[in-house]
């Protein structure tokens, strides 16, 4: 069974251009989330989709940042435009259900965001 | 809020020491605690979990233990291996369902 997976896995941009993360889910997970690790701190919770639908975007720093995951499969997060404290590793991770504490949460690697 | 705090690192050791690494926790309710690891170039991957007070998660020869009373969760290996150099991330899942991970410990074992 394939893993979480995030593209790219590094990418590097100047400051006001837009990127865009990928991640893809393992196949049959309901749940999706966003978490982002700013150097040498901790890492932080941006959003949960169930399916289609965000269910929590309270993480989601500011309106620079776009997360859809448009038929339920796939999710992109978007910073437009980009600035310089955006800079850090992006982690993608997914459940199958989601509605309990116990529930295993797999990560993929992360895509690691430079910007210049 | 919930947070974690977790021992800073980096740990370096020599192979067959023993590892502790700290993590304590704020939390309202009755969280789940969780210590992920990152090799490199890889995702997080869960390492052990425990769901309840006095519980002990345990995998590949680790071991934490849900303390209630001193809300820790610290992580201990008894003999450390070359290959469990990696980054070590304290977690808890609360009961509004978000995770909470502390900033990571590097370890780097030494043959």
């Amino acid at each position: 069974e394939a893993g979480v997976t995030q593209f790219p896995s590094h990418s590097v941009i100047e400051k006001g251009q837009t990127v865009t993360l990928r991640c893809d889910p393992i196949s049959g997970h309901d749940n999706l989330y966003w978490y982002r690790r700013v150097m040498g701190k901790e890492i932080k919770f941006l959003l949960h989709f169930v399916k289609e639908s965000k269910q929590d975007e309270s993480g989601m720093p500011n309106n620079r940042f776009l997360a859809e995951r448009t038929g339920g499969t796939y999710s992109t997060l978007k910073v437009q435009p980009a600035e310089l404290e955006d800079s850090g590793v992006y982690f993608c991770a997914s459940s199958q259900h989601g509605q309990t504490l116990v529930e295993t949460q797999y990560f993929g690697p992360g895509t690691r965001l430079l910007v210049l | 809020g919930d947070s974690v705090t977790q021992m800073e690192g980096p740990v370096t050791l020599s192979e067959e020491a023993f590892l502790t690494i700290n993590c304590t926790y704020t939390a309202t309710g009755y969280p789940s605690l969780f210590w992920y690891v990152q090799y490199p170039g890889e995702g997080l991957q869960l390492l052990l979990k425990a769901t309840k007070a006095d519980d002990k998660g345990s995998n590949k020869g680790f071991e934490a233990t849900y303390r209630k009373e001193t809300t820790s969760f610290h992580l201990e290996k008894g003999s450390v291996q070359v290959s469990d150099s990696a980054v070590y991330f304290c977690a808890l899942r609360s009961t509004g369902n978000q995770f909470y991970f502390g900033t990571g410990t590097s370890l780097t074992v030494i043959p």
